[in-house]
């Protein structure tokens, strides 16, 4: 699987947009973006995925760039209950394993 | 919603001891996993299973082994517990060739 490269943190303040960036560099076009995040002492969490085009669902909008190498999570409205760690992760459409890197920790201050 | 729990939130055993980590899901997966998260080192996984009585090492399986004998369940052992398998261990499950994994709340087990 390719490899991910995130900053190690990243500050944000309530009700405005958190944009957390996502790497991936040597992708292969049969590898997925996935993001989960994870909640001090809780199991991580999925979030969204994509493959070329952009997604969006209730929790968050996911923008893949044409190369594909590189996407960006948006969170619309941070709230502070999304502060975590989020995890940015390259699957193969193939198998179900995924690899976790150190991810960004997102702060989000009142 | 999909629910994976975990026998216990805190575990406190002694070095050698055996012991037995409990993941049960209720949404019929096929894949469950098991991983390790320790700071600095992020989650790791440890083994996975595809099916019943089917099973995968992965990137750190030395010192465990697992037993998928149902759908719902998948167990890790320890055979003889050191101190550096004190950690926090997090079970999950996901339909077949999907990434989308659902995670338990995690045991902390502390080998003394």
């Amino acid at each position: 699987d390719a490899k991910t490269t995130q900053p190690t943190s990243m500050d944000c303040a309530e009700g405005r947009a958190a944009n957390l960036p996502c790497n991936h560099s040597t992708i292969s076009g049969n590898e997925y973006v996935y993001w989960y995040r994870q909640i001090h002492s809780q199991g991580p969490q999925y979030i969204i995925h994509g493959l070329k085009n952009n997604e969006t669902n209730e929790m968050a909008s996911l923008i893949i760039t044409e190369d594909r190498k590189s996407s960006t999570l948006i969170l619309p409205h941070a709230t502070l209950r999304d502060t975590a760690v989020y995890y940015c992760i390259v699957r193969e459409t193939s198998g179900s394993r995924l690899t976790f890197g150190e991810g960004t920790q997102l702060t989000v201050n009142p | 919603d999909v629910k994976v729990t975990q026998s216990s939130r805190y575990l406190v055993k002694r070095t050698g001891e055996k012991v037995f980590l409990e993941c049960v899901q209720d949404m019929d997966h096929e894949n469950m996993f098991w991983y390790r998260q320790d700071p600095g080192l992020g989650l790791r996984l440890i083994y996975f299973s595809y099916d019943v009585k089917m099973k995968e090492k992965g990137d750190i399986p030395e010192g465990y082994s697992v037993s998928r004998e149902k759908k719902e369940r998948f167990s890790l052992i320890l055979e003889s517990a050191s101190t550096n398998q004190t950690s926090m261990y997090l079970c999950a499950s996901s339909l077949f060739g999907d990434g989308e994994q659902y995670f338990g709340p995690g045991t902390r087990l502390t080998v003394t």
